[in-house]
């Protein structure tokens, strides 16, 4: 039922794009979006509902494609701060705000 | 200050020996789950509760029990632990609104040698 990220892992420069992307075989009624550092909690990032608008603040958004059920994670301009796990959340229709969340994508951002 | 408070933060026990790991929330939210998290499988989830009196399985479920008398409060209990039940755990809560973010507790490590 965990939904799949892809890539496991990137690295880039300060000032590089990134892109995170999650998929799911099940039809989804919303993406969530998490970021997690070392030894810490899960932060939420943002919602994507179905029918909803695409997201975002700042330098970070979201997309959510309801007939692929696939969901994708912008980073623009990318910080230090930016560097962590980001893990999607996925919720089915009817699941009781249940959410499974994905492997993650380790994210490195060097100087 | 909205929080989940998870205790205790880290936990060495023996093969056998029955713990609990307890979750209390002071946002009034009817949902509260626990996750486990292993290196390299990201967030898999043990338990949920909709509600107080109602919880599920969710996909890890073997090996942990939960109650939920009060809708603060959402326990993980560890009958018999098991070396493979080391591991990162943590509680989370969310309101009855699918704008609502999950809020994770600060985590407990678990060790069970």
């Amino acid at each position: 039922q965990q939904p799949v990220q892809s890539p496991q892992a990137v690295i880039l420069r300060e000032g590089e794009d990134a892109v995170i992307n999650c998929s799911s075989s099940k039809a989804l009624y919303s993406v969530h979006w998490y970021r997690q550092k070392h030894g810490e909690a899960p932060v939420f990032l943002m919602i994507l509902l179905k029918g909803g608008e695409q997201k975002g603040h700042e330098k970070i958004s979201a997309s959510f494609n309801e007939k692929k059920q696939q969901s994708s994670l912008y980073l623009t301009a990318s910080q230090l701060s930016y560097s962590g796990t980001y893990f999607c959340g996925t919720e089915k229709a009817n699941s009781g705000y249940a959410l499974n969340f994905g492997k993650g994508t380790s994210l490195l951002v060097t100087p | 200050e909205a929080q989940v408070t998870q205790n205790p933060r880290y936990l060495i026990t023996v093969t056998g020996k029955k713990l609990t790991v307890t979750c209390s929330q002071n946002m009034n939210h009817e949902y509260m789950s626990w996750y486990r998290q292993d290196p390299g499988l990201g967030l898999r989830q043990i338990y949920y509760s909709m509600n107080v009196e109602v919880t599920d399985k969710g996909d890890v479920p073997e090996g942990y029990k939960v109650s939920r008398k009060e809708k603060r409060n959402f326990p993980l209990i560890l009958e018999s632990p098991s070396p493979n039940q080391t591991s990162l755990y943590f509680c989370a809560s969310r309101g009855q609104d699918y704008n609502s973010p999950l809020h994770f507790g600060n985590g407990t490590r678990l060790t069970v040698t």
